[in-house]
């Protein structure tokens, strides 16, 4: 099956600078690769995603690439705030009819310094 | 529009005993998947109902078992219960069988079994 590895497991940066998390996969028939933040207390929410059809996708301040050959998959946030302290997680998907299952990776903990 | 909401937030059970979680989709969702998220751990795929059938399972045993009603509301039951069930359960709907993935997650339920 599926298998997706993430790092770091933990990173901080100062306020105002640059975050970057790398995901790999190990299914080349993914094709769909989100990403989730979760705060403390809450479920996890969807903030980005990306399909293999695409290689970059931006969203103001967070962006998503894939490298389909490689089978690896970055978040990038600019300018950090500290509201984007969470667990984010990566996950990879090979919907099909019938059976639409995400595989996460472990989560890295982001921490925005002050 | 209501998001996807989850009873109980927190329980204590104790080894071999049985749990129920419930869950209620967001507005327009018919499809309800259920994962498990271990501390320190990202989400694992239990399993998925659409239209009250089963739509996928990942890899856990018979004892967890699930059901949706009509109204695509759902149901997460554990038999048996095993000091390793200790975990989030989340609840995430999402519109459309094996659609575009993108699920909503509910703040879940967590167990603890002792």
């Amino acid at each position: 099956g599926e298998n997706v590895e993430q790092h770091p497991s933990t990173l901080s940066v100062q306020e105002g600078d640059s975050a970057v998390i790398k995901c790999t996969y190990s299914d080349s028939a993914s094709n769909y690769f989100p990403w989730y933040k979760q705060e403390l207390g809450k479920g996890p929410q969807l903030i980005i995603d990306i399909r293999s059809n695409v290689g970059e996708k931006k969203d103001q301040r967070i962006a998503v690439t894939l490298n389909k050959t490689a089978k690896h998959f970055s978040l990038h946030i600019t300018e950090t705030q500290p509201e984007d302290s969470a667990v984010y997680f990566c996950a990879a998907s090979k919907p099909n009819f019938g059976n639409e299952k995400l595989t996460f990776g472990t989560g890295t903990r982001l921490t925005i310094i002050p | 529009e209501t998001g996807v909401t989850q009873s109980p937030t927190h329980l204590i059970k104790t080894r071999g005993q049985q749990v129920t979680l419930r869950c209620s989709s967001q507005s327009g969702h018919n499809t309800v998947s259920w994962y498990q998220q271990a501390l320190g751990q990202g989400p694992q795929f239990i399993f998925q109902y659409y239209r009250e059938e089963e739509n996928g399972r990942g890899n856990f045993p018979p004892r967890f078992s699930g059901l949706q009603f009509p109204n695509y509301s759902s149901e997460l039951n554990v038999n048996a219960l095993e000091l390793d069930d200790s975990a989030l359960y989340l609840c995430a709907s999402s519109s459309g069988q094996g659609g575009d993935g993108e699920l909503f997650f509910g703040e879940g339920s967590r167990l603890t079994v002792l």
